[in-house]
């Protein structure tokens, strides 16, 4: 079972920012945050990762609150292009057993309205 | 450069036929994973490569799932005996070493009638 709670659905005026949640509260010191995101037909796109820290990258900015056990995705100016699924997803940064599968739940729908 | 390719994006085969599914990882990426999408649902793992070994299977429903990848580099997923319930996307994600982050390729949709 995914690790991580999202909202189904969100909608984000063009142009504006959005701001996308995710719950992990039994998330471990040893765990990631990861973000991919899903265009319809297409496979997942990463877009974003942190373990503790805030992240900015040429596509969004990642921040996790201080106990870990929330995050938020941020669009800073959504385009009808980012209409997707979004996936939050938590992962080890070290495994024993050397496999890192992603367990992706189902993610949120944002639509983005012109 | 080259993104992680699959090949065929679109396969129908009829109920109890052999399919084969290749990727081609990102190059110089040594490990490589596959997952399946059904309607609707995030993907699921199937399967993990560490260069030419499978070093985690778990994730393959049953023994028609076969998964390969002789050189460490091109890998392709066997299914024998295909049941309808097989119908999905089938994604294929690279990494350059296991704990890096993993690039999904487009997929291949199999239909099964």
């Amino acid at each position: 079972d995914a690790k991580t709670t999202q909202p189904p659905s969100m909608d984000c005026a063009e142009g504006r920012a959005a701001n996308l949640p995710c719950n992990h509260s039994t998330i471990s010191g040893n765990e990631y945050v990861y973000w991919y995101r899903q265009i319809h037909s297409q496979g997942p796109q990463y877009i974003i990762h942190g373990l503790k820290n805030n992240e900015t990258n040429e596509m969004a900015s990642l921040i996790i609150t201080e106990d870990r056990k929330s995050s938020t995705l941020i669009l800073p100016h959504a385009t009808l292009r980012d209409t997707a699924v979004y996936y939050c997803i938590v992962r080890v940064v070290f495994s024993g057993a050397g496999s890192y599968q992603l367990t992706f739940g189902k993610g949120t729908k944002l639509s983005v309205i012109p | 450069g080259a993104g992680v390719s699959q090949t065929p994006s679109n396969k129908v085969t009829e109920k109890g036929k052999y399919v084969e599914l290749r990727c081609d990882p990102i190059s110089g990426h040594t490990a490589l994973y596959w997952y399946r999408q059904s309607l609707g649902q995030g993907p699921e793992f199937l399967i993990y490569f560490q260069g030419t070994g499978a070093a985690d299977d778990s994730g393959l429903p049953n023994d028609r799932f076969f998964a390969v990848r002789p050189e460490g580099s091109v890998s392709t997923l066997k299914i024998q005996r295909t049941e309808r319930g097989d119908s999905a996307v089938y994604l294929c994600a690279s990494s350059s070493t296991s704990g890096d982050t993993q690039y999904f390729g487009p997929g291949t949709r199999l239909t099964v009638l």
